[in-house]
């Protein structure tokens, strides 16, 4: 079956710590993104990839980092510098970086730093 | 920067009644599509619009995009257990291919 997973679904953290999400896609799309969703306040965008070994950053990429070495894989670090980590992750990604695309979501990491 | 604005933030409706969810934007959009999340799930894709004054159907829910490409609205006719969830627009600008989503529409219905 083709799509995305994350992994894992529940992760628990102590202040000050970094942590890595995973996400990965077996769709064979070109973008992916990262989103955080708080209540009330939507999906915002932390980053995006076009292809493989580029990303740009979105709107509220302060505090995060990623990488994407490989097409399939596009994971997210949340480091100690992010003042208020606790929140739902979400990734995504589309066969393009179009805004025409439509956007396929994995299930999600629900992210809670003690 | 850009946003979409999207309200209400909730909505109650007893089950059968009709729903709305609306969403606005300062900028005229290349694109809007609408998302479906249902309650502890992740969002999935029900439609997007493109054309200035569009106007699609699913079953009983109507999408509408408006003439100046700025606002697009859901309707949801008699409502059903089933429809419970949250509903996201996202509307899409011509340079960054980026989509941006409005805070999203909780909808709860009461059998």
């Amino acid at each position: 079956d083709g799509g995305i997973t994350q992994s894992p679904k529940y992760l628990f953290r102590k202040e000050g710590q970094n942590v890595t999400l995973s996400c990965e896609q077996n769709l064979n799309h070109d973008a992916m993104y990262w989103y955080r969703q708080d209540p009330g306040q939507g999906l915002r965008l932390i980053y995006y990839s076009q292809i493989v070994n580029d990303f740009q950053k979105g709107d509220i990429a302060e505090g995060y980092s990623v990488s994407r070495e490989k097409k399939e894989s596009f994971p997210l670090t949340v480091t100690s510098a992010q003042k208020n980590p606790t929140a739902f992750y979400l990734c995504a990604s589309s066969i393009l970086a179009a805004a025409y695309n439509e956007q396929f979501f994995g299930p999600g990491t629900r992210l809670t730093v003690l | 920067g850009q946003q979409v604005m999207q309200i209400p933030q909730y909505q109650h409706v007893q089950e059968g009644e009709d729903f709305t969810t609306y969403c606005n934007s300062s900028t005229t959009l290349s694109n809007i599509q609408w998302y479906k999340q249902r309650p502890g799930g992740h969002p999935v894709f029900l439609i997007q619009l493109v054309k200035s004054g569009e106007v699609k159907k699913q079953k009983r829910l109507t999408f509408q995009f408006g003439e100046a490409k700025k606002n697009s609205s859901l309707h949801i006719t008699a409502t059903q257990t089933t429809d419970v969830g949250t509903y996201f627009c996202a509307g899409g600008l011509d340079q960054g291919g980026k989509l941006i989503f409005g805070q999203g529409t909780e909808l709860s219905v009461k059998p």
